[in-house]
């Protein structure tokens, strides 16, 4: 079975502060993991994935398999960083299905 | 990049009637869409995932006979919500992606309302 959790329903700072989301997963095989980002009244859209090694919009993470953490940093939040997150995770579910498990999500709001 | 339309975007019905939900993937071909459902301030839960040309495979909890998928063609999928009751109002999403494992892009949702 896949799981997902991220421990942090609300997290609140204040713009320029760090910021980091935390995600730990549970998965037997070899994860693929992502971030997504709900702005307000937007539609749910891909921030990044671990495998791209790629940063957006400022937003890094990084795969720790002994952790089995994919946390989400960013080193100095901005406003319109405030958004619902969710962190995701990608594997095969019997047979030959590949599943998206999604983490409950992370209510990020950035403070001027 | 490539788009998923969802459609309706709301629709208020009453209960013991059904609801149709598409998903079209406009410029790429889905082989497989998967279909969420979104309660007020939670998650995504995984509702069942829709192949192309074949059944769709259900999670868990999740009653086959109320919601029936059809994937006809590589870029349609359609959810219906059969004898909708109040307690299927939920926010549903479908999403798409080209290759299994790859990038998923999500429809825009369907608020469903039962009366």
């Amino acid at each position: 079975a896949q799981r997902v959790t991220q421990p942090e329903k609300l997290l609140s700072v204040f713009k320029g502060a760090p910021v980091e989301l935390k995600c730990n997963y549970s998965y037997s095989g070899s994860p693929e993991l992502f971030w997504y980002v709900q702005y307000s009244r937007q539609r749910l859209q891909l921030l990044l994935r671990h495998i791209s090694r790629e940063s957006i919009k400022g937003f890094t993470a990084d795969l720790n398999k002994g952790e089995t953490s994919f946390h989400l940093k960013k080193p100095f939040a901005q406003e319109e960083d405030s958004a619902m997150y969710y962190c995701a995770l990608s594997g095969l579910s019997g047979g030959s299905n590949y599943k998206l498990t999604f983490g409950k999500g992370t209510l990020l709001t950035v403070n001027p | 990049g490539a788009v998923v339309s969802q459609h309706p975007s709301w629709v208020i019905c009453k209960s013991g009637t059904s609801v149709k939900i598409e998903c079209r993937s406009l410029d790429f071909q889905a082989t497989t869409m998967f279909w969420y459902r979104q309660f007020p301030k939670q998650s995504l839960m995984l509702m069942a995932t829709s192949n192309e040309g074949s059944k769709a495979t259900y999670e868990q909890g999740v009653e086959k006979d109320k919601f029936l998928i059809n994937h006809a063609s590589l870029t349609l999928s359609t959810l219906t919500v059969t004898s909708a009751h109040p307690e299927d109002s939920s926010f549903y999403i479908c999403s798409a992606s080209q290759q299994p494992n790859e990038k998923l892009f999500f429809g825009s949702g369907t608020q469903l309302s039962v009366l």
